[in-house]
């Protein structure tokens, strides 16, 4: 079984500064890593994925994330935030066997302030 | 590429009544699967399906919940004797059998009991 956990629920940042949102995993097996955003009333569209490779994957609107193996780590960053940013972050992981089910984190509400 | 498409967006039902959502995926993926979200909390895995065969449920889906997929393509969920607990958003999501596809989610199904 596989579990998520997103460090932080809120975080609160001006526009144009840096952002990084903290996400730790848990498995047993080797897993694939996801982080999606959902805007208000929407469904979730996926940011980036980590499937194998670099450990440094680029992903829409700017975010990159990087996989530490040994730390069971998957940080989403973004250099510079705009506005248009603000929304819920979700990080995902799904094992490689049986449903390949996503398993996701409680999610992170990044606020961008003026 | 249509997107995954959920019907409907919103729906108002008294406790104790009967509610059926549907869902239609991309069309050329196999695998489709049920999500809920309540406030302020990732989704949850409620079952999967692979073409028309139902292969996995959560134990969260109780003997009030079914969900069909009869000729692999779109699908049913139905919540029978609707709780107030069972108010939240409905998350359907599809994807190719390729294990490196990602989850496209549809904009979901908003529920609430009264």
């Amino acid at each position: 079984a596989q579990s998520v956990t997103q460090l932080d629920s809120q975080v609160p940042v001006f526009e144009e500064a840096p952002v990084e949102l903290r996400c730790n995993y848990s498995s047993s097996v080797s897993v694939y890593l996801f982080w999606y955003v959902q805007y208000p009333n929407q469904g979730l569209q996926l940011l980036l994925k980590y499937l194998s490779g670099s450990t440094l994957v680029k992903g829409i609107n700017g975010f990159e994330a990087e996989f530490n193996k040994s730390q069971t780590s998957f940080h989403l960053r973004k250099p510079s935030v705009h506005i248009s940013d603000t929304a819920e972050y979700f990080c995902a992981v799904r094992g490689l066997g049986g449903a390949q089910k996503l398993v996701f984190g409680q999610g992170t509400r990044l606020t961008i302030n003026p | 590429d249509t997107g995954v498409s959920q019907n409907p967006r919103h729906k108002i039902t008294k406790r104790g009544q009967n509610v059926t959502f549907r869902c239609d995926p991309i069309s050329e993926h196999n695998r489709l699967y049920w999500y809920r979200q309540t406030l302020g909390q990732g989704p949850e895995f409620l079952t999967y399906f692979q073409n028309e065969a139902q292969l996995e449920k959560s134990r969260l889906l109780s003997d009030r919940f079914s969900a069909e997929r009869p000729k692999g393509s779109f699908s049913t969920l139905e919540i029978q004797r609707t709780e107030q607990g069972d108010s939240a958003m409905y998350l359907c999501a599809s994807r190719t059998g390729s294990l490196n596809s990602p989850l496209h989610f549809g904009n979901g199904t908003r529920l609430t009991v009264t």
